[in-house]
């Protein structure tokens, strides 16, 4: 079945570092993809997303581009801030598979000051 | 502007209680899911619903039940909780079902 890979956390940067999490998926269809990012304490909230090959989704300065060829959403942001901190999760939706959302088992981002 | 209500944010039960977690969506949105959410694991769908008065099974759905009997409301019920049953719990809901959800703000479940 569908299935999303996260690179391991716990992240830890300094601010103003530049930030990869990278994101791999495995899917038997052409899925949507997407990157939530959850604050402590709170429920998730949509980052950003792309829904077909080449798409770059782009939200609060982070970046991820739908890469067909190498089945990956990888998510950037130039410089990170304390605020950034929180755990990130990519996800994917194919509606060859019923199109419920699939996510991967997150990424914990800490930026010090 | 309320998006998904969850309630409650917290709750502890004894092994073998029953309980029922509320959520409702003020969006109209057709679609509505449960998910749980565990260390290391993301989050893994119990039961979803595409509308009212159709709900189906997710990955990991033993132990839970849920009926969708308006737009707005999609409760999940506990039969008989058992400590593997520990997790916070997210409802969520989108227009349709490949669509961006919007997530309520959990309930802690802790099961003793």
């Amino acid at each position: 079945g569908d299935s999303v890979t996260q690179m391991e956390g716990p992240v830890t940067l300094s601010e103003e570092a530049f930030l990869t999490i990278n994101c791999t998926y495995t899917a038997t269809g052409y899925p949507s993809l997407f990157w939530y990012v959850q604050y402590p304490g709170e429920g998730l909230q949509l980052l950003l997303k792309a829904t077909k090959a080449d798409d770059k989704g782009s939200n609060k300065g982070f970046e991820a581009t739908y890469r067909k060829e190498t089945t990956s959403f990888h998510l950037e942001k130039g410089s990170v801030q304390v605020s950034d901190s929180a755990v990130y999760f990519c996800a994917l939706s194919d509606l060859g598979q019923g199109g419920k959302l699939i996510f991967g088992q997150g990424t914990e981002l800490s930026v010090k000051p | 502007n309320a998006g998904v209500t969850q309630t409650p944010k917290f709750q502890v039960l004894k092994t073998g209680q029953s309980m029922t977690l509320q959520c409702a969506q003020d969006m109209n949105h057709e679609y509505m899911s449960w998910y749980r959410q565990d260390p290391g694991m993301g989050l893994r769908l119990i039961h979803y619903s595409v509308g009212a008065g159709i709900t189906d099974q997710g990955e990991v759905p033993n132990g839970y039940n849920v009926s969708r009997s308006t737009t707005e409301d999609f409760p999940l019920r506990l039969l008989s909780a058992a400590p593997s049953q520990t997790s916070v719990y997210f409802c969520a809901s989108s227009p349709r079902v490949n669509q961006p959800q919007h997530f309520g703000d959990g309930t802690r479940l802790s099961i003793l």
